[in-house]
């Protein structure tokens, strides 16, 4: 079974430029997230979407993040304009249900460096 | 605010010994409980959930939870070199559909 896909896996920008992130989940996961993970600190929970609809942004930061997944499959996380401390990976993750409990998979991640 | 409290390390442990790594979490009301660990430059693989009181078994490794300490920890027998990375306490207010809060990580050195 494939993975979760991402890409591109590295990216460098200038401040202020517009960046995007594209995600494909593992087939038949209903379930999509995206988490940001600085260095040296744990995943931080962006946006989940169930099926096309996000149920959960109260973390994104809305005046320059954006995000869809249209079709209820692949996804795109968008920035702009970037700032220095959007330098981060930014990684998809996918889940399906295991019996009564969900497992979330993360993909390669994509490493956003903002000059 | 949730949160989740692991020590950053680095812990060191010959090889062939036991790895014990330990977590805390603020949010009373969490329900399941994961470990990821993350290699240097590589994205969270999933070891093990547990949601139930006392250990979840699962080859080398043994998950602990004690929800009334609001305690997790991640046993690793007979620790192997391939065993050194990040290992990421992760808290679910439910059944795990919902985002993890992670904790920030401890970094494991097994020595050979």
């Amino acid at each position: 079974e494939a993975g979760v896909v991402q890409s591109p896996r590295y990216k460098i920008i200038e401040k202020k430029q517009p960046v995007a992130f594209w995600c494909n989940p593992i087939s038949g996961h209903n379930t999509l997230y995206w988490y940001r993970q600085n260095l040296g600190q744990g995943p931080e929970l962006l946006i989940r979407y169930e099926n096309e609809e996000a149920v959960d942004d109260s973390q994104l930061p809305k005046d320059r993040f954006s995000a869809e997944r249209l079709k209820g499959v692949d996804s795109t996380l968008k920035i702009q304009p970037a700032e220095l401390g959007d330098s981060a990976v930014y990684l998809c993750a996918s889940s399906f249900r295991q019996g009564n409990w969900y497992e979330q998979y993360f993909g390669p991640g994509t490493r956003l460096t903002v000059t | 605010q949730k949160e989740v409290e692991q020590n950053s390390g680095p812990l060191s442990v010959p090889e062939g010994a036991i790895a014990s790594l330990n977590c805390t979490y603020s949010d009373r009301g969490s329900q399941s409980f994961f470990w990821y660990r993350q290699y240097s430059g590589k994205s969270p693989e999933l070891i093990m959930f547990i949601y139930s009181n006392g250990d979840k078994e699962d080859g080398r490794f043994t998950a602990q939870l004690n929800k009334a300490s609001q305690y997790v920890s991640l046993l690793i027998r007979d620790s192997q070199p391939s065993d050194s990375a990040t290992y990421l306490c992760a808290v679910n207010a439910g059944r795990g559909a919902d985002g993890l809060t992670f904790g920030k990580g401890t970094h494991l050195i097994i020595q050979p």
